[in-house]
C-alpha cells in the first residue's frame, strides 16, 4: 500500500517566478492537507482540501493557492516566490477531514 | 492566538537516561498527536492521543495527556542513540478546524 507521494523531490526556483507542487494522497484517503516547514521550525498549516474544495485556509496570502482533483490528488500552486517561500512543503492526507493525517516524504522548494 | 509550546528546545542526553519533553497548548482539545522527524526527512506519526488521560506505549517512548492541564508529555526509557531525532507535537483543535497546530519542536540528540 503506497503512502502519500509527492514530487517533485527538489526545486531550485528564482525569485517571482511561479511554482506548482503535486500530491498523491494514501490510498482510500479523500482529505489532502498542505503545510509549510521552513528550516529550524515545526509545520504550518497552509490549507485543506476536501471534496475538491477549500475547507480550512491558514494564515498564508492568496499566492498560494491548490487544488484537488476527482482522484483526490492535489496540486499546491505559489505565485511571486519569495525568498521566504524557501521551504519544505509538506502534504498530508487522511480518510476525511476528521481522521489522523499522515504525510508524504515532502517538496524541498528553494527561491533564489 | 492558538500556541503550542515544547520544551525543552534541545536536549541532549546519555544513553540509558530517562526524560520527558512537555507539550502545553492554550486552546481546548482532545486530539493530540507525536511526530518523529528524522534531518531532511519527512514526519513519522508516533502517537494519537484522543482523549483526557491517554496513555500510549511503544517501545521506549511512552506519550500521555491532560486535556485539562492542556499538556502532553513524551516521557523517554533508556535512551538508545536511534532515538537522536526532533520530535513534535501537533494539536488538533475542537474549534472544528481539523488543522494541525504544531510545537516548536524538541531536538533530542542521544550521546553514545
Amino acid at each position: 500500500d503506497a503512502g502519500v507521494t509527492q514530487s517533485p523531490t527538489h526545486l531550485i526556483k528564482t525569485r517571482g517566478q511561479q511554482v506548482t507542487l503535486r500530491c498523491s494522497p494514501k490510498s482510500g484517503h479523500d482529505t489532502v492537507s498542505w503545510y509549510q516547514q521552513a528550516l529550524g521550525q515545526g509545520p504550518q498549516f497552509i490549507f485543506q482540501y476536501y471534496e475538491e474544495e477549500e475547507r480550512q485556509r491558514g494564515n498564508f496570502p492568496d499566492r498560494f493557492s491548490g487544488h484537488q482533483f476527482p482522484n483526490y490528488s492535489s496540486e499546491l500552486n505559489v505565485n511571486a516566490l519569495l525568498l521566504g517561500d524557501s521551504a519544505l512543503y509538506l502534504c498530508a492526507s487522511s480518510l476525511n477531514m476528521y481522521e489522523t493525517q499522515y504525510f508524504g516524504p515532502g517538496t524541498r522548494l528553494l527561491v533564489l | 492566538e492558538l500556541k503550542v509550546e515544547q520544551n525543552p528546545l534541545f536536549l541532549s542526553m546519555q544513553e540509558g537516561k530517562n526524560y520527558t519533553i512537555y507539550c502545553n497548548y492554550s486552546t481546548t482539545s482532545d486530539r493530540l498527536y507525536w511526530y518523529r522527524q528524522d534531518p531532511g526527512k519527512s514526519l513519522e506519526s508516533l502517537f494519537v492521543l484522543l482523549s483526557n488521560g491517554a496513555v500510549k506505549q511503544e517501545g521506549r517512548l511512552m506519550a500521555s495527556l491532560d486535556t485539562k492541564a492542556r499538556l502532553s508529555t513524551l516521557h523517554i526509557t533508556a535512551a538508545v542513540h536511534d532515538l537522536s531525532a526532533t520530535y513534535f507535537c501537533a494539536v488538533d483543535p475542537i474549534s472544528g478546524t481539523y488543522k494541525y497546530i504544531f510545537g516548536t519542536g524538541t531536538r533530542l540528540k542521544v550521546l553514545a
